[in-house]
């Protein structure tokens, strides 16, 4: 069965520039999650999606994030304009409601 | 609110060795989930078990097993006879059972380092 797929694996971008991120759930999840790793601030859910609805989005750190969710299969993850103290892993996973969270392979983020 | 402690955040032993990683958690909510998830050192994050709270008994899953204890609000996770392959960052986490938020509450980390 395949996992959570995420793309691009690495982007590296210039300040300014926008960056998109992009979450292929488990077929049959119904709940999908966007998490922020760093060093200093650890694992931070940013948002996440019941049934393709936002339910808490209380974790994205500003205006310039935003997340889509327009079907079942797909979410993104956008960033504009985007800042060097957003360089992280960024990691999407899904899950049935209130069950366990199966990961992506993460995003690892670079703004210079 | 909900909170999970990890107060370990460095270990290190010698393969072989028995290792124990301690979970504590606060949450107001009577029903909730309990996780352990692994992060190797490529990055990725793996589940390892689910417990909910109506479920004190001990589990064993060939070399790990887990302690919940809902009296000191703790779930420990104990790796026996620890191999190097056993490094890794291991989270431990908390879900509510009711109402319609079910975000994971995620501790800071244990990092396990096992020596040959």
């Amino acid at each position: 069965d395949a996992g959570v797929i995420q793309s691009p694996r690495h982007e590296v971008t210039e300040m300014g520039q926008e960056v998109t991120l992009r979450c292929k759930p488990i077929s049959g999840h119904n709940s999908l999650f966007w998490y922020r790793q760093t060093m200093m601030r650890g694992l931070e859910l940013l948002i996440y999606f019941n049934n393709n609805v936002p339910i808490d989005d209380s974790g994205m750190p500003e205006d310039r994030f935003s997340a889509k969710m327009p079907n079942a299969s797909f979410s993104t993850l956008k960033i504009q304009p985007s800042e060097p103290r957003d360089s992280a892993v960024y990691f999407c996973a899904s899950s049935l409601v209130a069950r366990e969270q199966y990961f992506g392979p993460g995003t690892r983020l670079t703004v210079t | 609110a909900q909170k999970v402690t990890q107060a370990q955040t460095e270990i290190s032993v010698v393969e072989k060795e028995d290792v124990t990683l301690d979970c504590v958690y606060e949450t107001r909510d009577t029903t909730y989930y309990l996780f352990w998830y692994k992060q190797p050192p490529s990055g990725e994050l793996v589940f390892l078990i689910r417990r909910n709270s109506f479920d004190e008994q001990n589990e064993i899953s060939g070399r790990y097993s887990w302690n919940f204890q809902k009296s000191t609000s703790s779930f420990n996770f104990t790796i026996t006879a620890s191999q190097v392959v056993d490094s890794a960052v291991y989270f431990c986490a908390l879900s509510a059972l009711g109402g319609s938020n079910y975000k994971l509450t995620f501790g800071k980390g244990t990092l396990l380092t096992v020596n040959p």
